[in-house]
């Protein structure tokens, strides 16, 4: 069993600029979560999408947004980059909504 | 609002120790699950336990339990038997089980294990 993935891994970005990160969800898992986790922050939870349609939102502008495919991956999309942005971007997978969540290890975006 | 506290920011014990990290809660909601979470410094963030909020027993998983009180909307968790393994960020989240599935953590608790 292949557990959440995602890439890349580290990321360095200007701002102003446009950044897709994406997540592998555990095999099986129809439902996905990004968080955004600053640096000694727990994480803040941006969406959820539940069979390819969003099904729950954070306190997050619409310049963040989401896409989950078929085979459930799923990609979170940030137009207009701003320095607050930087932080950890944890995705995790479960098997229903609102049950445990099994994490990737993050991608770490550097906006300067 | 829907919020979870976690009043630690750091806490320490011995190993072999046993040590509560506590977590307070705030939701008008009557169906809802509330977990831990551990964090280890390679930052993949792991589950420790899970409390469904209908069953008043408290969760168990081996050398972790939690003091689940409703009324309170409290839910500690005690670690028996610390282990150096142990040291880790640790979260306690929450989330209701109506409406939009929207998950809320706290801002956690740093355990170190100290030999």
């Amino acid at each position: 069993e292949t557990g959440v993935t995602q890439s890349p891994t580290h990321l360095i970005k200007t701002r102003g600029q446009q950044v897709t990160l994406r997540c592998s969800s555990q095999s099986g898992h129809n439902t996905v979560s990004w968080y955004q986790q600053a640096l000694g922050q727990g994480p803040q939870f941006i969406f959820q999408y539940y069979r390819e349609e969003e099904n729950g939102r954070g306190n997050f502008p619409p310049r963040f947004s989401g896409l989950q495919f078929p085979n459930y991956s799923s990609e979170l999309n940030v137009n207009a980059l701003e320095l607050d942005d930087s932080a950890l971007y944890l995705c995790a997978s479960s098997l229903l909504r609102g049950d445990e969540q099994y994490f990737g290890p993050g991608t770490r975006l550097t906006v300067t | 609002a829907q919020t979870v506290t976690q009043s630690q920011p750091e806490m320490s014990v011995q190993e072999a120790e046993t040590v509560t990290l506590s977590c307070t809660y705030d939701t008008s909601e009557s169906d809802y699950y509330l977990f831990w979470y551990k964090q280890p410094p390679s930052r993949q963030m792991i589950l420790v336990i899970r409390q469904e909020a209908y069953k008043q027993q408290n969760a168990t998983e081996n050398r972790f339990s939690v003091n689940f009180q409703k009324a309170a909307k409290s839910f500690s968790l005690k670690i028996s038997d610390s282990q150096l393994g142990d040291a880790a960020m640790y979260f306690c989240a929450y989330i209701p089980l109506s409406g939009t599935y929207k998950y809320i953590f706290g801002t956690g608790t740093r355990l170190k294990v100290l030999a």
